[in-house]
């Protein structure tokens, strides 16, 4: 069965600093991944996705960027966060129609 | 563009039903899903529907859609005190990219 693993579970991170978070998939190959973010207003906000290695699609003009390496790794980073970056990100991957999401990462920028 | 829409609270009394409501404005929409999020937790899919269908249940949970007035409805019967989450709705026209709602939270009262 597919599996999603995301990490870390929560990060507190000082303004400035660099981010990385990263995202894997077992069970499924060439998998469609996406980054979401979910502010305290509760809403989800697609960042990125992928279609595959290198491909990366962005939808939202962001101080991130994301990567994809390898066929079930997905990387989220910055190189100097602001308060603003805040929030649960949440990484997916999509069987069509299901969508499935790993754990999420807390980040706090202080 | 796409726009899904949610109420933000609903309470009901343990043993009820809940009935969590969504609008939604593409009439390509061709999938539309709920989603269940436990506090400091990821999106867990409960069901989803294909547009063509007028209803779906599963176990305790009955998913309506009325696609003439685009409104998806998910009732929750025995409604119990760990069914308290945020819910949230989602559509997708290809199934490979979701719009989310912002979430409703549940409160099951005792």
């Amino acid at each position: 069965s597919q599996t999603i693993h995301q990490w870390p579970a929560t990060l507190v991170q000082p303004v400035g600093s660099p981010l990385s978070l990263e995202c894997t998939v077992e069970g499924t190959s060439n998998p469609n991944l996406y980054w979401y973010r979910q502010a305290a207003g509760r809403g989800l906000q697609l960042l990125f996705y992928s279609v595959g290695i290198g491909q990366i699609s962005s939808e939202v003009p962001q101080n991130l960027s994301a990567s994809r390496p390898q066929d079930r790794q997905f990387i989220l980073s910055s190189k100097k966060l602001l308060l603003s970056d805040s929030g649960f990100y949440l990484c997916a991957w999509n069987g069509a129609p299901e969508a499935f999401f790993g754990q999420g990462t807390r980040l706090t920028v202080v | 563009g796409e726009d899904v829409e949610q109420s933000l609270f609903l309470s009901v009394r343990e043993g009820d039903s809940s009935v969590i409501n969504c609008t939604y404005t593409d009439s390509s929409s061709t999938y539309l899903y709920w989603y269940k999020q436990e506090p400091g937790a990821g999106l867990q899919l409960l069901t989803y529907i294909f547009s063509n269908m007028d209803m779906k249940q599963d176990q305790r949970l009955t998913v309506l859609l009325n696609k003439k007035d685009k409104h998806l409805s998910l009732r929750i019967a025995d409604t119990q005190t760990g069914d308290s989450a945020i819910y949230f709705c989602a559509e997708s026209i290809t199934a490979r990219q979701l719009t989310f709602g912002s979430g409703t939270q549940l409160t099951v009262l005792p």
